[in-house]
């Protein structure tokens, strides 16, 4: 088993679509969580830490089971420019590394 | 203004060539990480320090070296020995505490000509 897991893509979605992905981690020692976006040949960035109690950004709500082990994103109104790899991110506290899901590719259309 | 700065974006290597990355921060982050990431595939991790003259191993670290002589810069040597070296290689720096995320710089393109 894969200590992140993420929902195969891609995710085709018209524009003003609801849209939410799904990660599960192995570790149940794991102690941070968060959700990055990648555009397609650049790095990486931060979109959003997942707290226990939920957290929202704007159109972007993230939310976090530790029984059952499975973070979770959601977008609404998607607009076009949310077009982008997902990345779920885990810490395990194991000395600083994180691991990183495959990635779930969202592709938004007009 | 405080980031990551990799270079240089797009290298070439030669076989039986060494290459070196130059990854810099201006965060005063104590940890710092590379990452290579094939097309397709997730991130995997090939080497970390958490604070100066320390590193360790990550997941994919032969055919690698890195050295942490200063807080601010971890380079990567990419040896001969890495037999596969074609990728995205990524830097990342963080605040050491759980709850931080890392951040990264904006990575270099290594071909094998």
């Amino acid at each position: 088993r894969k200590e992140v897991e993420q929902d195969p893509g891609p995710f085709n979605v018209p524009e003003g679509a609801t849209v939410a992905f799904n990660c599960t981690y192995s570790n149940s020692a794991s102690q941070s969580f968060f959700w990055y976006r990648q555009d397609c040949r650049k790095e990486p960035k931060l979109l959003m830490s997942v707290y226990s109690s939920g957290n929202e950004d704007g159109r972007f709500t993230a939310q976090l089971n530790r029984a059952s082990q499975y973070i979770s994103l959601l977008i609404r109104d998607s607009k076009l420019s949310d077009s982008a790899t997902y990345l779920c991110v885990v810490n395990p506290n194991q000395g600083g590394k994180l691991i990183f899901g495959q990635g779930t590719e969202l592709s938004v259309k007009p | 203004d405080g980031g990551i700065t990799q270079s240089p974006k797009y290298l070439f290597r030669k076989e039986g060539q060494n290459v070196t990355l130059s990854c810099e921060q201006n965060l005063n982050h104590d940890a710092m990480y590379w990452y290579r990431q094939d097309p397709g595939q997730g991130l995997r991790l090939i080497y970390y320090s958490q604070i100066v003259n320390d590193f360790q191993k990550g997941d994919i670290a032969e055919g690698y070296s890195v050295s942490r002589e200063k807080k601010e810069s971890f380079p990567l040597t990419v040896t001969s020995a890495q037999k596969n070296p074609t990728a995205f290689y990524l830097c990342a720096s963080s605040i050491e505490r759980v709850d931080q995320p890392q951040h990264f710089g904006d990575g270099t393109r290594l071909s094998i000509l």
